[in-house]
Parts: structure tokens; sequence; C-alpha cells
């Protein structure tokens, strides 16, 4: 079982609220990832981290932003939710630069805005 | 641009019989290939992966068949049960470059029925 948490598990939210998605791994990966998973199951990648304050964009553009102030938290925000959010996130991480490329993901937020 | 293409989309398999998942990509950089299974509720868990040395990788009743000239690859369920039911997806990844992000198919949903 992956140590990799995320709160919460579902949300329910009106447009135009700000939102904060938490994500944290207690493995001490560098590297962790937030994915959009479309209720038809793809996975796209919105944003990743190497480190410590370092964020990049990912393969989707995402209104979201991310920040990495400690090694075990990545949390996701969206600062107005819009119907266009809802949507299920996808947190994960791995070692970065290491021989396991395995990603651990936890178990997702669900969020619908209504 | 889909990076990993995925088929079928959905597959129901009676209890027993093979499962088979196809994927196919373009980019020749890629040199790891995992397999992720997802359980509703749950984040995607790596199943089994390969490297483009080998052709064919095997873990219990799950099989990987790698074709490097096809740039083709394949999960295989033998004696497919019940509990196999879920959404498998395949992946590609440069491990060379460390960076480790992960390209995922479009998800196969898998049915076993008893």
């Amino acid at each position: 079982e992956a140590d990799i948490y995320q709160t919460p598990r579902y949300l329910v939210i009106g447009t135009g609220k700000k939102i904060t998605l938490e994500c944290s791994q207690t493995m001490g990966h560098d590297k962790m990832y937030w994915y959009q998973q479309d209720p038809g199951m793809e996975l796209h990648l919105i944003h990743y981290s190497y480190g410590v304050n370092s964020t990049e964009k990912g393969d989707l553009s995402s209104e979201s932003t991310v920040s990495r102030i400690r090694t075990e938290h990545f949390p996701l925000t969206l600062e107005s939710a819009r119907p266009s959010h809802t949507s299920q996130y996808l947190c994960a991480s791995s070692e970065y630069g290491g021989m396991s490329y395995e990603q651990y993901f936890g178990p997702g937020t669900r969020l619908t805005v209504t | 641009q889909q990076q990993v293409k995925q088929s079928p989309q959905s597959l129901i398999v009676q209890k027993g019989g093979i499962s088979i998942i196809n994927c196919a990509y373009e980019n020749t950089a890629f040199d790891y290939f995992p397999w992720y299974q997802q359980f509703p509720g749950k984040g995607p868990a790596l199943l089994i992966a390969i490297r483009p040395d080998v052709s064919e990788k095997k873990e219990g009743r799950f099989t990987i068949s790698f074709n490097k000239s096809a740039k083709q690859f394949s999960l295989h369920i033998m004696d497919s049960q019940p509990g196999d039911s879920a959404t498998y997806f395949c992946a590609a990844s440069i491990r060379e470059t460390g960076a480790n992000n992960l390209f995922f198919g479009t998800g196969t949903r898998l049915t076993v029925i008893p």
C-alpha cells in the first residue's frame, strides 16, 4: 500500500469558490505529480515537481496552480472553481533519478463544481 | 496528440479466459513501458513493466509482450478472474532523462464475468 494521501476524497463546491486539494507522501520521494482523470478514464498530467521549490506544467493546460514548499506536501489550488473543473484529481509521487520509476498514486479527489 | 494509443476501450471476458489489451507508440525514445491497474475509487497501481531490451516479461498470470520493431506492446491476463475486473492503463516513459514523466494510454475497462 502506497503511503500517499489526498484530502478531501470528495468535494462539492459552488462556482467561484477557491479550493485547495491536499496531497502528502511519506516515502521521501522528490518527484510529485498531479493528474486530471476524465470521467471516461483518461489520465492527463497537469503539474509536476522535481523537488522543493520546483513546479512545472504538464501536458494538459490547467487553470490550477501548485506549490512545493516541503518535500512531502504538494497542494493544488483553484482560485475560482468553475463547472469545467469538475473531474477526478490524482496525486502521485516517485523517486527522481534513482533506479525505480514506479509512480505511486493517491486515492484521488473527486471534485464537483456546481 | 496521444503519445500512446490503447485498445480496446472496454473488454468483457469469461472467467478463465485470456484478456488481451494492446498499445502502440511512435516515440522511439521511450524505454520504459509499465502497465497500471486501477480499481474503482482507487488510484492506479503498477502491475508490471518492461524495458525494450526484452520481448516478454511474465509475472504470475500477467504477461507483457513487446515488439520493438512494430512499436507495440500488449498485456495478456491468463485465466482471467472476476477480481481482475478493473481499468488497465499502458504507459511509456523515457528513463534516461530521469524525468520519469509517464505518457498514459486512454485505458481499458476490463470486466470478467463468472
